[in-house]
């Protein structure tokens, strides 16, 4: 099966703690994204990764950072969480920069 | 950075009817419009998308217009049924990654 793949599922964590999220992509595309889907199900970009080009949304903390091996795996660490870290992190790929986003299930952090 | 304005909020049909979402954008670069459809508990999923050297298409009860000139582009849903309740967003691309509008709950009531 062909698809983006992300671990956790869920994770809860106290404030101040460093958590990583992970994505792989089986579908051979060239880009990833990181998305962050708030409580009010609105959806930001946070980081694009693209032939080890690393585009970063400017508005985002840097206590967040991507971490990539390769062009099939996008990883999300958080470096020390805040309250207003707890979302649904979705990871997604496309053929090209831009193209049609094909969606992890997503991982949803709780920050207590 | 560059919107991307969506409305209505929520949009409460009757079933069998049409419903349209419209959506805005301001990065006059942008020339790839997709929508995608989130169902409770799933991931956004593509349903349509137009190109900006398109001005209509349509995917059975789908429709997506798009005027370049007033930056707008919509979406509209013919003969809506139950199963078409979800959230929809609308989303704007100028090359480097999709900024998404901030989305529409679709209920469609018998």
């Amino acid at each position: 099966e062909t698809a983006v793949f992300q671990t956790p599922n869920y994770h809860v964590t106290q404030v101040g703690n460093e958590v990583s999220f992970n994505c792989k992509q089986t579908l051979g595309h060239d880009t990833m994204y990181w998305y962050k889907q708030d409580s009010k199900k609105l959806l930001k970009i946070m980081f694009s990764y693209n032939n080890k080009q690393l585009i970063v949304n400017e508005t985002v903390p840097r206590r967040f950072s991507p971490q990539s091996s390769d062009k099939a795996h996008l990883n999300l660490r958080i470096k020390s969480v805040e309250p207003e870290d707890s979302a649904v992190y979705l990871c997604a790929s496309s053929r090209r920069s831009a193209e049609t986003l094909y969606f992890g299930s997503g991982t949803r952090l709780t920050v207590l | 950075g560059e919107q991307v304005e969506q409305l209505p909020s929520i949009l409460r049909v009757q079933e069998g009817s049409s419903a349209s979402i419209n959506c805005s954008y301001e990065d006059s670069a942008s020339n790839y419009f997709p929508w995608y459809k989130q169902e409770p508990g799933e991931n956004p999923k593509l349903i349509i998308d137009i190109r900006s050297n398109m001005e209509r298409k349509q995917i059975q009860e789908l429709i997506v217009l798009l005027d370049k000139k007033a930056k707008r582009f919509s979406l509209h849903i013919t003969d809506t049924q139950p199963g078409d309740s979800a959230m929809y967003f609308c989303a704007a691309s100028a090359g480097t990654y999709q900024r998404f509008g901030t989305g529409t709950k679709l209920q469609v009531v018998p």
